[in-house]
């Protein structure tokens, strides 16, 4: 079954600290991964995706993701959290023929600590 | 340039009720997708357009339907509305192409009385 696991519900992290959100998927094909932030009461904002290549992947708001085959994970880390970066993190995973048809995690909530 | 448009933002509707949400893609895609996201969960396919036809259908009962129009625009419909509806629904547009990642409107938010 494809699925995508997010084990952690919520996570809270002092202002500067360090982050990683963990992202665990099962998918049949050659996954496409992604990131999204969610804020409250909007949609969703690509921060970061991999397709093939590089397994490090950077994105926006200095986030990267490393894509571990052997561990079917893609956690998404940051070195240094800002109060703006607190809001909901889905993991979504996808194929080369149904990128459009993505499975999600159901989220990570972040808060940061002034 | 102006990203992915839905409205109305939120809606209020009664069991039983239909409604119509609608969606203008990012200028230049092709693709429009919907998404259910319930309160507390990760967003849910329902349905992908491209070009005017249905690509792409998620595990939702026939009471959800949806269209493209020629200028991309796209509408998601629901019948028979269930309390079980209530739910953001997010509409994505890309541009179609197999690697192109999914952008996402604001959403709408509908609730169910």
């Amino acid at each position: 079954a494809q699925s995508v696991t997010q084990p952690d519900i919520h996570i809270t992290v002092s202002e500067g600290a360090s982050l990683e959100l963990r992202c665990n998927y099962s998918y049949g094909a050659t996954p496409y991964l992604f990131w999204y932030v969610q804020s409250p009461g909007q949609g969703l904002q690509l921060l970061l995706k991999y397709f093939s290549g590089d397994t490090l992947v950077q994105g926006i708001k200095g986030f990267e993701a490393e894509f571990k085959r052997s561990q079917s994970s893609f956690n998404l880390r940051k070195p240094s959290v800002h109060w703006s970066d607190a809001a909901e993190y889905f993991c979504a995973v996808g194929g080369m023929d149904s990128s459009y048809k993505l499975i999600f995690g159901s989220g990570t909530r972040l808060l940061v600590r002034p | 340039d102006a990203g992915v448009t839905q409205s109305p933002t939120h809606l209020i509707k009664t069991r039983g009720q239909q409604v119509t949400l609608r969606c203008s893609p990012i200028s230049g895609h092709k693709s429009v997708s919907w998404y259910q996201q319930v309160l507390g969960q990760g967003p849910q396919f329902i349905f992908q357009y491209y070009e005017k036809e249905e690509r792409g259908r998620g595990n939702f009962p026939d009471r959800f339907s949806a269209r493209q129009f020629p200028n991309y625009s796209s509408e998601l419909n629901v019948n028979a509305l269930l309390l079980g509806d209530s739910a953001l629904y997010l509409c994505a547009s890309s541009s179609g192409q197999a690697n192109s990642p999914l952008h996402f409107g604001n959403g709408t938010r509908l609730t169910v009385t």
